[in-house]
């Protein structure tokens, strides 16, 4: 079965400063990948997604993400972080096989100082 | 594209009532829904798979009687909590499955308080 870690429950960073959110995950096969965002109280919104291709994936709000398959690992990073962009960030796997389930994250909460 | 409602999005009710939470695709027709979990500060925790016309799929320790879901259409999915007691209280996401590549999207949420 497929896992997700998100190894940092809480970042903190200054108003544009860089970000790397990070995520490891376990499958067995090559993993569909995929970073979300959740403010408060709201549903999830998709940043990127991986699937196959290019490694560096280009996502919304000028977050990017680098698959390395050597280090199962699904980074997330933004070059300078706005006081908007903090919320909770779930990175998440998905299956190649039948059923189409995402396995999440616990999420990696962002906090922006001013 | 891609949008996926819920209603209500909150609920307020009373221990021993049943409460049902609806999801829509707007603007696409939805092949798999999904229904999940959250606690407060916690991941979603998916409760149970369903596709259009058939019995819905539910993840281990999730019970099928108190968590029904009805998935009537290819734009609808129901979730009823059945005799809700105050430990269903959470917050209930769903989201919606176009078919290709895993993508799901996902509803704004309803957050179950039960007294």
């Amino acid at each position: 079965a497929q896992s997700v870690t998100q190894p940092d429950i809480h970042i903190t960073v200054s108003e544009g400063a860089s970000l790397e959110l990070r995520c490891n995950y376990s499958y067995g096969a090559t993993p569909y990948l995929f970073w979300y965002v959740q403010s408060p109280g709201q549903g999830l919104q998709l940043l990127l997604k991986y699937f196959s291709g290019d490694t560096l994936v280009q996502g919304i709000k000028g977050f990017e993400a680098e698959f390395k398959r050597s280090q199962s690992s699904f980074n997330l990073r933004k070059p300078s972080v706005h006081w908007s962009d903090a919320a909770e960030y779930f990175c998440a796997v998905g299956t190649t096989g039948g059923g189409n389930k995402l396995t999440f994250g616990t999420g990696t909460q962002l906090k922006v100082e001013l | 594209g891609a949008v996926v409602s819920q209603h209500p999005s909150r609920v307020i009710c009373k221990s021993g009532t049943s409460v049902k939470i609806e999801c829509r695709s707007l603007d696409f027709q939805a092949t798999t829904m999904f229904w999940y979990r959250q606690f407060p500060k916690q991941s979603l925790m998916l409760m149970a798979t369903s596709n259009e016309g058939s019995k819905a799929t539910y993840e281990q320790g999730v019970e099928k009687d108190k968590f029904l879901i009805n998935h009537a259409s290819l734009t609808l999915s129901t979730l009823t909590v059945t005799s809700a007691h105050p430990e269903d209280s959470s917050f209930y996401i769903c989201s919606a499955d176009t078919g290709g590549y895993n993508e799901q999207f996902f509803g704004p949420g309803t957050r179950l308080t039960v007294l």
